[in-house]
C-alpha cells in the first residue's frame, strides 16, 4: 500500500550513459514533482507537473527530462551522465498544484545514483 | 522571494531531554510552513503543517512548533526525546511567489538530530 514508490532504489552506472528512474503515486494526487538531495543533505526542486502544465528549476540541465504517461506516473529520464549527478533523487506528489502552498507533499524513499 | 534558515547543522540532546530545533522564515507573503523529517535511507515525512490558523501547530510523535510572526521563526519543539527521534529534520516553506513556481517546496538545509542514551 505504498503510496509514492519509486524504482530502482539504487542504480550505479558508468558517465556517459542514460538511464531513468521510475516513480508512481496511487494517492489520486494531480501534481507530481523531482527533487534532487546533493551530498550535503540540500532539496531543491527541479521540476513539478500536472497534466496541464511542466515547471521546470531553471537550473536543471536539459539533459534531464520528466515523462509521464498518465497522472499516477512521472519519470525521470537522464542523458549523458556526469559525475556531478550523483545524489540521491526524490519523488513527491500532492493533491492540486496548490497555488496557495497549503497542501503537503508526500514523497517517496529516493533514489539513490552513483556515477563512476 | 521566500526561504528558510535552520540555524544549528547539527543538534545533539540526551534521551528523555527536550528538543529544540531552530527555523527562521522570509517571505513576502503569509507563508505556510512545514517541518519534515528524513529518517537514514528514507524519503521525507511531514511532522506538522502551519497554514494560518492556529499558530501552535501539534504534528505526530509529540512533535510541535509555534509560528511567530514579529520574530520570523517556526522552530520545532518537543519534551522529551525518543531514541528513534534521531534524524534529518527539515523547515520548509511553500513558495507563493507568482508565477508557475507557486505551490513548490522550499528546503532549508537541515538539521541533524542525535539522541544519545
Amino acid at each position: 500500500d505504498t503510496a509514492v514508490s519509486q524504482t530502482p532504489k539504487y542504480l550505479v552506472t558508468q558517465m556517459g550513459n542514460d538511464k531513468s528512474i521510475k516513480c508512481e503515486q496511487n494517492l489520486g494526487h494531480d501534481t507530481m514533482y523531482w527533487y534532487k538531495q546533493d551530498s550535503k543533505k540540500f532539496l531543491k526542486i527541479m521540476f513539478s507537473y500536472n497534466n496541464k502544465e511542466l515547471i521546470i528549476n531553471e537550473t536543471v540541465p536539459n539533459r534531464f527530462s520528466p515523462k509521464s504517461p498518465d497522472k499516477a506516473h512521472l519519470n525521470l529520464h537522464i542523458n549523458s551522465l556526469e559525475l556531478g549527478d550523483s545524489a540521491v533523487y526524490f519523488c513527491a506528489s500532492s493533491p492540486t498544484k496548490d497555488r496557495g502552498g497549503n497542501q503537503p507533499q508526500h514523497f517517496g524513499d529516493g533514489t539513490r545514483l552513483s556515477i563512476l | 522571494a521566500q526561504s528558510v534558515t535552520q540555524l544549528d547543522s547539527h543538534v545533539s540532546v540526551s534521551e528523555g531531554t527536550p528538543v529544540l530545533l531552530r527555523c527562521n522564515y522570509s517571505s513576502s507573503y503569509s507563508p505556510s510552513l512545514f517541518w519534515y523529517v528524513q529518517h537514514p535511507n528514507k524519503g521525507l515525512q511531514l511532522l506538522l503543517k502551519y497554514t494560518s490558523a492556529a499558530t501552535l501547530v501539534k504534528g505526530i510523535n509529540g512533535f510541535e512548533a509555534e509560528f511567530k510572526k514579529s520574530e520570523t521563526s517556526f522552530h520545532l519543539t518537543k519534551p522529551s526525546a525518543h531514541m528513534s527521534d534521531a534524524a534529518e529534520y527539515f523547515c520548509v516553506v511553500s513558495d507563493r511567489s507568482y508565477g508557475g513556481s507557486q505551490g513548490n517546496l522550499i528546503f532549508g538545509k537541515g538539521t541533524k538530530l542525535s539522541v544519545k542514551p
